[in-house]
């Protein structure tokens, strides 16, 4: 296993247009995360998975953005009728979380990210 | 809320000299995890260091060195004796132990070493 995939690693599309995004986490890792990131800014948490459930959505998540985990392993983002504003980095991430204590640690590892353009 | 600041937008250095990058977090929680990132231009986030909010002991690795202060909810990140691959955008990051274990990423500081 080498890490976290994401596919594409760019994309440009015109507005208006759908784009869907892939991220294969590290076998076997049960939570999943979508972060964006603009430029100048650093990666803002997007949504997550808990195997294949979302369990929260940031608001910074519009109606236009939908994502899933059918099966629990890889997840996919679309974004539905693009606008300028969506360009950016989108990253993903996953992390194994065994036990939820207080005392435990659950290292996320993250993707190469797919940078989306908007023209 | 949880909270991360990074009040150094941009520094440059010249190559060899020592640079400390600034890192300020706003948490409720008592336990929670530290982190600092590395984004080179490639794009990628590469992982440099984690802390535990239990464990203020400072860390050293090489010429990157931490500084964790709990009473200033400090986590500062110093290069000793800089190089222009240390050249990047740095990230301090925070994740509080919660159902949720999101990470909240500061805007990060982008670090010119001149040669």
């Amino acid at each position: 296993d080498t890490g976290v995939s994401q596919n594409p690693r760019h994309k440009i599309t015109k507005r208006g247009q759908n784009v869907t995004f892939r991220c294969d986490p590290i076998s076997e890792h049960n939570r999943l995360y979508w972060y964006r990131q603009t430029l100048g800014q650093g990666p803002e948490f997007l949504t997550y998975f808990q195997n294949e459930a979302q369990l929260e959505k940031s608001r910074l998540l519009s109606d236009r953005f939908s994502a899933e985990r059918p099966k629990g392993s890889f997840s996919t983002l679309e974004i539905q009728r693009t606008e300028q504003g969506d360009s950016a980095m989108y990253l993903c991430a996953s992390s194994l979380t065994i036990i939820s204590r207080r005392d435990s640690y659950n290292e996320a590892f993250f993707g190469q990210g797919t940078r989306l353009t908007v023209v | 809320a949880q909270k991360v600041t990074q009040a150094q937008t941009e520094i440059s250095v010249v190559e060899k000299e020592d640079v400390t990058l600034d890192c300020v977090y706003e948490t409720r929680d008592t336990t929670y995890y530290l982190f600092w990132y590395k984004q080179p231009p490639s794009g990628e986030l590469v992982f440099l260091i984690r802390r535990n909010s239990f464990d203020e002991q400072n860390e050293i690795s090489g010429r990157y060195s931490w500084n964790f202060q709990k009473s200033t909810s400090s986590f500062n990140f110093t290069i000793t004796a800089s190089q222009v691959v240390d050249s990047a955008v740095y990230f301090c990051a925070l994740q509080e132990v919660d159902r949720d274990d999101k990470i909240i990423f500061g805007k990060g500081t982008r670090l010119h070493i001149l040669p």
